[in-house]
């Protein structure tokens, strides 16, 4: 079955830095999604992005995230500026948006990312 | 807006009985229904969807769920519990009239926890 791979799976940086989190949807899935979650809390919803834009964003997605599709393959979301609160599991997903894929979402197994 | 409610935190249940893990729902139009479930350090695994058809849902694992438009709910049932089905279960939904990239909002989470 196709998987939504992400990579590293722990990331430790140190405040201030940047970080890229990686991601490989499905190949034939149009829709991209980062989600985060803070340890054992509520999964959030960050950012989706579909034909190469943004489609919609969150208010914790500020100006120190940004996503790219680089070459068609890699999905990345950028943190700028890391601080201790960023500290969290980043999950990526995909989605082909419709029938044609029964509307399913594929989330990857996860960043965790610590910002120390 | 699209929301989620998962009202218990935590559910008990012993082994061999029968388990209920509630979610209600408010979206704008028809909602697709999701449940995930996260074992610990680990991604989240998807269990089941509701689309379109019948209210019972079957999914992964011997779990089911039905859809109740009245009371906006879709709870997630098995009817005998195992230890290993203890873990981080998440309710999510999305309004269907939204677009293909529309996000998946999620339930703040139920801890299953199954005694012997």
């Amino acid at each position: 079955e196709p998987e939504v791979t992400q990579t590293p799976s722990h990331q430790v940086t140190q405040m201030g830095q940047e970080v890229i989190l990686r991601c490989v949807p499905i190949s034939n899935h149009l829709y991209f999604y980062w989600y985060r979650q803070i340890l054992g809390q509520k999964v959030e919803f960050l950012v989706s992005f579909y034909n190469n834009e943004i489609s919609e964003k969150s208010e914790i997605f500020d100006d120190q995230f940004s996503v790219e599709r680089p070459d068609g393959s890699n999905f990345t979301l950028k943190i700028r500026s890391t601080k201790l609160e960023d500290s969290a599991m980043y999950f990526c997903a995909s989605s082909g948006g419709g029938r044609q894929t029964n509307y399913g979402y594929t989330f990857g197994s996860g960043t965790r990312l610590t910002v120390v | 807006a699209q929301s989620v409610a998962q009202p218990e935190d935590q559910v008990n249940v012993a082994e061999g009985n029968p388990l209920t893990v509630k979610c209600t729902y408010s979206v704008s139009g028809n909602p697709y229904l999701f449940w995930y479930v996260q074992y610990p350090n680990r991604g989240l695994q998807f269990l089941l969807k509701y689309i379109t058809g019948d209210n019972l849902v079957k999914g992964s694992y011997g779990f089911e769920a039905e859809f109740n438009k009245s009371q906006t709910s879709f709870h997630l049932k098995k009817p005998s519990a195992l230890v290993s089905d203890s873990a981080l279960y998440f309710c999510a939904v999305r309004d269907r009239l939204s677009g293909g990239y529309n996000k998946l909002i999620f339930g703040a989470g139920t801890r299953l926890a199954v005694h012997p």
